[in-house]
């Protein structure tokens, strides 16, 4: 089966500008997880989808970051305005449920300047 | 708050040696545990689930144990490789049914 897919692979950009990550996970999967992982450290939960309707986003900074899950399949995370410690890799992963043993992408790895 | 720890030092072992890495919890009981493996500029990759009423749990030459007194799990590899040099990672869910994973704990194994 096909996996996670996440585009793009790697973004540079100057601090302030925005950004998107897209995010399509495993057909049937219908809860959907993005992660930060920062060099050296484990991946940090920002926002986790149950379809459509958001089950946790309480360590996703609102103020900036802002996530979306189209018809409960492909999602989009967006950042604006961005700032330097925003630079990390930013992974997708689902699961068929809640719970279950989670999927990932292969991430995005942003790198803010 | 809820935490997981892992090991933060690089764990070195010889090849053929048995690798043994933990994974602490604090201020929760959670109703299961997941362990992964990352290797350099990939997502994780899911191995191993052991629920709290699991003492152990083996796949291969994996194993992995829940001991819910110690609140402490323990992630073995037997009959060690060098292609099992990685990054390992402990996650669990917690109370507000939020996904945490530890910082990891990277293995290295040499021939």
């Amino acid at each position: 089966e096909a996996g996670v897919a996440q585009s793009p692979r790697y973004k540079i950009i100057e601090k302030r500008q925005s950004v998107a990550f897209w995010c399509n996970p495993i057909s049937g999967h219908a809860t959907l997880y993005w992660y930060q992982q920062i060099l050296g450290q484990g991946p940090k939960l920002l926002i986790q989808f149950q379809n459509n309707g958001v089950v946790d986003d309480s360590q996703l900074p609102k103020d900036r970051f802002s996530a979306e899950r189209l018809k409960g399949v492909d999602s989009t995370l967006k950042i604006q305005p961005a700032k330097l410690e925003d630079s990390a890799v930013y992974l997708c992963a689902s699961s068929f449920g809640l719970g279950d043993e989670q999927y990932f992408g292969p991430g995005t790895r942003l790198t803010v300047t | 708050s809820q935490k997981i720890e892992q090991n933060s030092e690089a764990l070195n072992i010889q090849e053929g040696k048995t690798a043994t890495l933990t994974c602490n919890y604090t201020n929760y009981s959670p109703a299961y545990l997941q362990w992964y493996r990352q290797d350099p500029g990939r997502g994780p990759v899911f191995l191993l689930l052991i629920r709290e009423n699991e003492k152990e749990k083996r796949k291969e030459r994996l194993k992995v144990t829940f001991d819910t007194t110690l609140k402490q799990s323990l992630f073995h590899i037997t009959a060690s490789q060098p292609a099992d040099s990685a990054t390992y990672l402990c996650a669990h869910e917690s109370s507000a049914s939020k996904i945490i994973f530890g910082s990891g704990t990277r293995l290295s194994i040499r021939p």
